[in-house]
């Protein structure tokens, strides 16, 4: 079973709909990340937390909310979807103590027509 | 603030060549910086990492990147590489203590027979 995963996969939803992507992981990390992936942008971070009750926002947060359900659970909600948000949106987590490295989930595309 | 640039989009190379991505990041305090490697359909996995030490780091599939702190560069590279390293190579930055990482724009190496 994968690490980290995330739910859905794939997605088309409408401008103005409500979204959650769903992110887990096994791995007993108590760092979270959420990622969007745009062609030739590379990947730039939405939010971070690095424990259920420490939620940060990184570059580009607008339009963008997420819950830290427990150390294991990071969900991340598009209130009202708009075409822009229309990318491949990763989620990641990390361990400091087991040498810094981001362990990446498989992604979710979000197509928002 | 911190950036990072990977100055090619796409490099194509035949198989057996040598390749080198190129990697510059802007920060005026000490980083850590990674590679990571997707490939089609896939997250990002790691590929190797410079926390501190010895300035040349390897993979285990035969990359290697060295840290000049002076060009403030971490250039990738391998002398003979494989249609299996078609890919997407990204850069990161993170300024130790900052929290989190900072992505270049991705270079896609594209391996011809």
């Amino acid at each position: 079973d994968a690490d980290v995963t995330q739910t859905p996969r794939n997605r088309i939803t409408k401008t103005g709909k409500r979204i959650m992507l769903e992110c887990s992981q096994t791995k007993g990390h108590d760092r979270m990340y959420w990622y969007r992936q745009d062609p030739g942008l590379g990947l730039r971070l939405i939010y971070y937390s690095f424990d259920v009750k420490d939620i940060n926002k990184g570059e580009i947060s607008d339009g963008y909310s997420v819950s830290r359900q427990a150390q294991a659970k990071f969900s991340l909600s598009l209130e009202s979807a708009i075409p822009n948000q229309t990318a491949l949106y990763f989620c990641a987590t990390s361990d400091p103590r087991q040498g810094w490295e981001q362990y990446f989930g498989p992604g979710t595309r979000l197509t928002v027509t | 603030a911190q950036s990072v640039t990977q100055l090619d989009s796409q490099v194509p190379v035949f198989e057996e060549a040598p390749v080198e991505l190129r990697c510059n990041y802007s920060s005026s305090v000490s980083v850590y910086l990674f590679w990571y490697v997707q490939y089609p359909n896939q997250g990002l996995q790691l590929l190797l990492k410079y926390l501190s030490g010895s300035t040349l780091v390897e993979s285990i599939n035969g990359f290697e990147a060295e840290f000049n702190k002076s060009q403030t560069s971490f250039h990738l590279r391998k002398p003979s590489v494989h249609i299996s390293d078609t890919a997407e190579y990204f850069c990161a930055v993170d300024r130790t203590g900052r929290r989190a990482l900072t992505f270049g724009s991705g270079t896609r190496l594209q391996v011809q027979p």
